[in-house]
């Protein structure tokens, strides 16, 4: 029952250097998300998808890129990291919208020197 | 737009102890409420919603209630225990996901 898959969990990268995080989920959900949790902030959305092959900017979407070409994956990219990057990145995902509970990954740690 | 203010922390009570995690909101319309709870290491996991106002959500012994003319939801637990140390996130829902600071809950023995 694995629900929501991050990886890596964690990753140390240099600054400019680009990745990708990877989520996946194996509750055939529609909507998945990226958030980044920061200590004081709590959870801001980086990026969200209402289906394959859509995604749309949330709160806080400026140095990331992501995609969505299959239903069970989302991918969040960074071109060229930056300090500002360090944080906790959660995926989610949930059923569709509205008051549907979305389902948390275990969270990926990247620092960026 | 839609915000979520709670209570700051760090919480720190003893087992048995009454909890109150307070959590008032920003919105128009009729936004679906939520609290989560993050354990150590891992994601953050549904604890109870709130779907209309003056529906109660409950859980494993926690409760909230949605208040619409106080625009609160906040949580509560009667007796608390050592395993229910950690951190709250009250979350609203209005088209527009929007979390909370989140609370540190500790309970000691």
């Amino acid at each position: 029952n694995a629900g929501v898959t991050q990886t890596p969990k964690f990753r140390v990268l240099k600054t400019g250097q680009s990745m990708t995080l990877l989520c996946a989920q194996d509750m055939n959900h529609e909507y998945m998300y990226w958030y980044r949790q920061d200590p004081g902030m709590g959870l801001r959305l980086i990026h969200y998808s209402v289906g394959e092959g859509t995604t749309a900017k949330g709160e806080v979407p400026d140095g990331y890129n992501v995609s969505r070409l299959k239903k069970q994956n989302f991918l969040l990219g960074l071109e060229s990291a930056a300090p500002s990057q360090t944080s906790v990145y959660f995926c989610a995902s949930s059923r569709t919208g509205g008051n549907q509970p979305q389902h948390f990954g275990d969270g990926t740690r990247l620092s960026i020197l | 737009g839609n915000s979520v203010t709670q209570m700051e922390g760090p919480v720190t009570l003893s087992e048995e102890a009454f909890l109150t995690i307070n959590c008032t909101y920003t919105a128009t319309g009729y936004p679906s409420l939520f609290w989560y709870v993050q354990y150590p290491g891992e994601g953050l996991q549904l604890l109870l919603k709130a779907t209309k106002a003056d529906d109660k959500g409950s859980n494993k012994g926690f409760e909230a209630t949605y208040r619409k003319e106080t625009t609160s939801f906040h949580l509560e637990k009667g007796s608390v225990q050592v395993s229910d140390s950690a951190v709250y996130f009250c979350a609203l829902d209005n088209n527009d996901m929007r979390f909370g600071a989140g609370t540190r809950l500790t309970v000691k023995p």
